[in-house]
């Protein structure tokens, strides 16, 4: 059962365009919601996070959205640059318990110069 | 300062051996947590430290697999009789407390032949 999924295995953005990712969720107990970003051969690298009682944040050139009725969130890159590819994850909690973390499968984001 | 350290980085063993995977976290974190990355999937949570207690060992896929933290510090996850299956990058995190952001390593690959 995946609780949360990022269906987008792969998405290519030329350089100075706006990338974005997409990850949807099904349990309605998550709270906090966080977008990693991982290099090969290294961990992932914390990017953004949300609380469930916003539905926008914003550090520099990341955006974070988060639509609870649809339990769908993503990430914007603008403008994207190369140094932005990477793999992206998702992850999603419930704050109230352990906060452990519960992984989308990622987005590889290519961007072209 | 120093970020999470994983040894060894890369795991070779045969199908049956007992492996031992070392974490050790960012200084002053109380909360660590244990993560594999099979190929091709997200990362799946294994098991949460709190000091050197484990209140949360869902993941943790069989019986095999075993993990202890000591001096709230160091932590090692034993995987006995290895099998194939266990192939995987491990990853290790920390946080300052158990709703702070997760801090991770580089990972150590395991690879079982």
């Amino acid at each position: 059962d995946q609780q949360v999924k990022q269906n987008s295995p792969s998405l290519s953005v030329q350089e100075g365009r706006i990338s974005i990712l997409n990850c949807d969720y099904t349990n309605s107990m998550f709270d906090y919601f966080l977008w990693y970003k991982k290099y090969p051969a290294e961990g992932p690298t914390f990017l953004i996070s949300i609380s469930s009682i916003k539905d926008k944040n914003e550090d520099g050139r990341f955006t974070v959205f988060l639509n609870k009725s649809a339990k769908h969130l993503s990430l914007h890159i603008v403008p994207s640059q190369p140094g932005d590819s990477a793999v992206y994850f998702c992850a999603a909690s419930d704050r109230g318990a352990t906060n452990k973390l519960i992984f989308g499968t990622g987005t590889l984001l290519a961007v072209q110069p | 300062g120093a970020g999470v350290s994983q040894s060894p980085s890369n795991k070779v063993t045969e199908k049956g051996k007992d492996v031992e995977l070392r974490c050790d976290p960012i200084s002053g974190h109380t909360a660590l947590y244990w993560y594999r990355q099979s190929l091709g999937q997200g990362l799946e949570f294994l098991i949460y430290f709190q000091g050197n207690s484990a209140p949360d060992k869902s993941g943790l896929p069989s019986d095999r697999f075993s993990a202890e933290r000591t001096g709230g510090s160091v932590s090692t996850l034993t995987i006995q009789r290895t099998q194939q299956e266990d192939s995987a990058v491990y990853l290790c995190a920390s946080s300052f407390e158990a709703h702070n952001e997760q801090f991770f390593g580089p990972g150590t690959r395991l690879t079982v032949l």
